[in-house]
C-alpha cells in the first residue's frame, strides 16, 4: 500500500537556526498538504501543493513539491520557539478521498 | 464556536468494556474522518464518510464501528476494548472538491479524544 515517510524523525535546533523536513511517497501524488501539530494539540492545516515543482512561501516557511510529485519539503528559516511541534505531510493520489499522513518530524527549538 | 468538536476529551476504561466517541462539525462539510494517533505520533486513517456514505474503511478490527447519522455527525463505537486501543482519536472534516488536483480536501481536525485502556 501507499506509504509516506518523513525524515528526520526528530530535530533539535537552536533558536535562529534553519530547519528542513523531507517527505517521500512510494506513489505519485495528485497533491500534498502540510500540517503542524503543537504538543498536546491537534493537526492544523498549513498549505497545499498541487503542481509539479511548485514552491510556496508563508513568511519564514518555504514548501516545495518535487518534479515527479513523489516528494516534498518544508524549510523554516530562522526558527523561533513558536515553531515547536510535529510537522506532517499528507499525500493523496488521484481518484481517492484518502490522505495518507507521513510519519512526522518532531521539531524542538532551544532558546 | 468550535468547528469540529469531539466528546469526551478523555476516556479511561477497563479492558473488555465498550465505549463511544462522538464528533460534530458545524462547518457544513460533506466528508468526515476518524484518525488514530498512537504513542509514536503516527496518524493513521480509520474511516471516512461522505454525505453519510462510508467511503474509506481501512483494515481496522471489526470491534470498531463508525456511524454517521447525518453529514454533520460521525460517531465511533468500540467493542471489547483492548490495551492496544489506547491512543488519541481525532475526528476531522473536509469539503470534497474535484478538479485538476485530483480532488482536494483541507482537513479540519477536532481537539482529539484520548482513550486509555487499563
Amino acid at each position: 500500500g501507499q506509504q509516506v515517510m518523513q525524515i528526520p524523525q526528530y530535530q533539535h535546533v537552536q533558536e535562529g537556526e534553519d530547519f528542513t523536513t523531507y517527505c517521500n511517497s512510494s506513489t505519485t501524488l495528485s497533491n500534498i498538504q502540510w500540517y503542524k501539530q503543537r504538543p498536546g494539540g491537534h493537526p492544523v492545516f498549513l498549505i497545499q501543493l498541487v503542481k509539479s515543482g511548485e514552491v510556496k512561501k508563508q513568511k519564514r516557511l518555504t514548501f516545495q513539491f518535487g518534479e515527479a510529485k513523489k516528494n516534498s519539503s518544508l524549510h523554516i528559516t530562522a526558527t523561533q520557539t513558536t515553531d515547536v511541534g510535529t510537522y506532517f505531510c499528507a499525500g493523496k493520489t488521484s481518484g481517492t478521498y484518502k490522505y495518507i499522513f507521513g510519519t512526522g518530524t518532531r521539531l524542538k527549538v532551544l532558546a | 464556536d468550535t468547528a469540529v468538536s469531539q466528546t469526551p476529551k478523555y476516556l479511561v476504561t477497563q479492558m473488555g468494556n465498550d465505549k463511544s466517541i462522538k464528533c460534530e462539525q458545524n462547518l457544513g462539510h460533506d466528508t468526515m474522518y476518524w484518525y488514530k494517533q498512537d504513542s509514536k505520533k503516527f496518524l493513521k486513517i480509520m474511516f471516512s464518510y461522505n454525505n453519510k456514505e462510508l467511503i474509506i474503511n481501512e483494515t481496522v478490527p471489526n470491534r470498531f464501528s463508525p456511524k454517521s447519522p447525518d453529514k454533520a455527525h460521525l460517531n465511533l463505537h468500540i467493542n471489547s476494548l483492548e490495551l492496544g486501543d489506547s491512543a488519541v482519536y481525532f475526528c476531522a472534516s473536509s469539503q470534497w472538491t474535484s478538479g485538476r488536483a485530483g480532488g482536494a480536501n483541507v482537513l479540519t481536525f477536532g481537539a482529539g479524544s484520548r482513550l486509555t485502556v487499563l
